[in-house]
């Protein structure tokens, strides 16, 4: 069964700093792999997907980085602002092609607190 | 878009009552998703279609949920009969394949009480 751990649970860090979130996962027969923000008491919104034949995409401020043999992912965020502030879930969709079922896990997040 | 829609955004019932959470996904999106979030166990997707079919129910908890799709436009699911432990945050979510990026509703918060 694929587990997906991000470390830190949560992360305090100056307006201003660069600042890098991990996802690791256990099975590297992934699909894709999706990075997520969710603010409170809101659904979840996409920030940038990486197809598994891919090593990174980039959005704005955003880089995220996939690394499938080592089951890792990283999401580098720079010149944080406190608009940042939220919790970033990664989510890995394992499966095969055609009609087949997938799977997909979500990690527990990263709650990013940016301190002005 | 209004993007996808659910509702109701709250819902407070007692246990034993029945409940049915709606979703309208993004219209020309062929995947619907429906997800349950708690603190203690986070995100878990429960069910999800393809062209209003329902591919992998594995992750339903049990058979007091079920979830259906009888058009392009709409889904529901279903608690019969709810409990306290059903309690929890429920997402649909839509996208345009597999490979694409899931645009998430708002959320239906649930109270059994």
């Amino acid at each position: 069964k694929q587990e997906v751990t991000q470390i830190p649970a949560a992360l305090s860090v100056p307006e201003g700093e660069n600042l890098v979130l991990n996802c690791s996962f256990t099975d590297s027969a992934i699909y894709n792999l999706q990075w997520f923000r969710q603010d409170p008491g809101k659904g979840l919104t996409s920030l940038l997907l990486i197809q598994s034949s891919q090593r990174e995409q980039t959005s704005g401020r955003l880089n995220a980085s996939l690394d499938k043999s080592s089951g890792r992912s990283t999401l580098y965020i720079a010149a944080s602002q406190p608009g940042d502030s939220a919790t970033y879930l990664c989510a890995v969709w394992l499966g095969g092609s055609g009609a087949g079922s997938y799977q997909l896990t979500f990690g527990k997040g990263t709650k990013l607190s940016v301190i002005p | 878009d209004a993007g996808v829609i659910q509702s109701p955004r709250h819902e407070v019932t007692e246990m034993g009552q029945e409940v049915t959470l709606r979703c309208k996904p993004i219209s020309g999106h062929d995947y619907l998703f429906w997800y349950r979030q708690t603190m203690m166990r986070g995100l878990e997707l429960l069910i999800y279609f393809n062209n209003n079919v329902p591919i992998d129910d594995s992750g339903m908890p049990e058979d007091r949920f079920s979830a259906k799709m009888p058009n392009a436009s709409f889904s529901t699911l279903k608690i019969q009969p709810s409990e306290p432990r059903d309690s929890a945050v429920y997402f649909c979510a839509s996208s345009g394949g597999v490979k694409n990026i899931q645009y998430f509703g708002a959320g239906t918060r649930l109270s059994v009480l």
